[in-house]
């Protein structure tokens, strides 16, 4: 495997449902990211981890999860998500340096969701 | 707050022409950083150049050329000799300067190259 991939590609959820999205990145980053891509609106950040440990959490609903066990991993666990949830859910990846520099997110293929 | 603004929701050329994608910005930073990123049917969100506002040389990569202009915050994404693969929507993105990681995606601009 190459790059960030995601499990699965798509996910179909009823309301009371447990579900998990999974990320993996092969780029040797330290740093990944959340976003969410709704229908006719721009992507949006969601939660951002830097080695291991959250350090955004940009107003997500407590229904979205997140979880880090380590540098090349990310979660996302789903549970009583509603309709409007429904959305490409993208993994991102990069490296993040001692001395601030931002280097260049890498993106996953995504996960579509749909909530039943 | 920065925003990012695409104004062109749809652009369709013929292949092997050239066609350029519009990007406005509004930050008050001075040192960040900007992107344009290609997703395709498949949804894989692919880097396709990135420009350091403190560098005053446009990017280039192959067909793919930015004119960047810092003082009216525009930053242009020029693709020539348009190829059927290069069918897809283009996302203009900005991240802040030193030490941040939120990128801010503009609205999208869907393109699509005829045969």
């Amino acid at each position: 495997e190459t790059g960030v991939t995601q499990t699965p590609r798509h996910l179909v959820m009823g309301m009371t449902n447990k579900k998990s999205l999974k990320c993996e990145q092969h780029l040797g980053h330290n740093a990944m990211y959340w976003y969410k891509q709704s229908a006719k609106k721009p992507l949006e950040l969601m939660f951002v981890y830097n080695f291991k440990e959250q350090t955004e959490n940009n107003s997500v609903p407590s229904r979205f999860s997140p979880e880090c066990p380590n540098s090349s991993h990310l979660f996302l666990h789903l549970h009583t998500l509603q309709p409007e949830d429904s959305a490409l859910y993208l993994c991102a990846s990069s490296q993040v340096s001692g001395g601030g520099y931002t280097d260049t997110q890498y993106f996953g293929p995504g996960t579509r969701l749909t909530v039943l | 707050a920065q925003t990012v603004t695409q104004s062109q929701p749809e652009m369709s050329v013929q292949e092997a022409e050239t066609v350029t994608l519009s990007c406005t910005y509004d930050t008050s930073e001075n040192n960040y950083y900007l992107f344009w990123y290609k997703q395709p049917p498949s949804r894989q969100m692919i880097l396709v150049i990135r420009q350091e506002a403190y560098k005053q040389q446009n990017a280039t990569e192959n067909r793919f050329s930015v004119n960047f202009q810092k003082a009216a915050k525009s930053f242009s994404l020029k693709i020539s000799d348009s190829q059927l693969g290069d069918t897809a929507m283009y996302f203009c993105a900005f991240m802040n300067g030193w030490g941040a990681q939120k990128l801010v995606f503009g609205q999208g601009t869907r393109l699509t190259i005829n045969p």
